[in-house]
């Protein structure tokens, strides 16, 4: 299985602030990663998919990139519901793996 | 806009077999493939497969000798088995709208999900 390992576990950030979070897969993938919000309760929602391309609706100021192993989900300016827990999701092999979370927090 | 809804039994015993329903409405059926997740605070969120309107599947394989999906084209639905739970299966299952029919395996996001449904097994 493509393990894929997030950092930070999570985070603590001001409004206005830009946000990184990167996931790392254990082999190389191409661009076959999405990266989904999670508020709690909630199912997980739909931000970013094949790598870079901003799912209709999400707010600009989300942003995917990378390729390979490396791979990073960026909020350029931080809003008060962006908290949350942000998840990367593999689908370049079966089966299709998932990192294991970035909690955001609004300070 | 396509919604799923999800339906099911939400406390078994072990060696119980887990039974879950998702419907799906406002859009397409056979133009897609429907994938179960589930996610548990001890093993994170796990795809455990998918399967499209001609009952084509694919499986998580830690789950395949376990797991079995069905489809009904008639009611646009897809349901979800596992059989023999364990306390290890109490976990909050969705389903979720994937890959378009045709498109490679890989190229494959969710940008549709029901609502979940927690499911607790427990003696």
């Amino acid at each position: 299985d493509i393990q894929m390992t997030q950092s930070p576990s999570s985070l603590s950030a001001s409004v206005g602030d830009r946000v990184t979070i990167t996931c790392r897969a254990s082999q190389s993938m191409s661009n076959y990663l999405s990266w989904y919000q999670q508020k709690p309760g909630k199912a997980p929602s739909l931000l970013i998919k094949a790598g870079s391309s901003v799912e209709s609706g999400v707010p600009s100021r989300f942003s995917g990139s990378g390729s390979g192993t490396d791979f990073t989900l960026t909020i350029s300016s931080l809003q008060p519901e962006d908290f949350g827990t942000y998840y990367c999701l593999q689908s370049y092999g079966v089966p299709y793996t998932f990192g294991q979370g970035t909690k955001v927090e609004i300070k | 806009q396509v919604q799923l809804q999800q339906w099911g039994a939400g406390l078994l015993k072990p060696s119980e077999t887990l039974s879950l329903t998702c419907g799906v409405s406002g859009g397409s059926f056979s133009g897609f493939y429907w994938s179960w997740i589930r996610q548990s605070p001890g093993m994170g969120l796990e795809w455990i497969g998918e399967i499209d309107h001609r009952g084509v599947t694919t499986y998580n394989p830690s789950l395949q000798s376990r797991v079995f999906f069905s489809v009904d084209t008639s009611k646009s639905q897809v349901s979800l088995s596992l059989t023999s739970v364990r306390d290890t299966d109490s976990a909050t299952y969705y389903c979720a709208k994937g890959r378009v029919l045709g498109w490679l395996l890989s190229d494959n996001w969710f940008d549709a999900w029901g609502q979940g449904v927690l499911v607790t097994v427990s003696s």
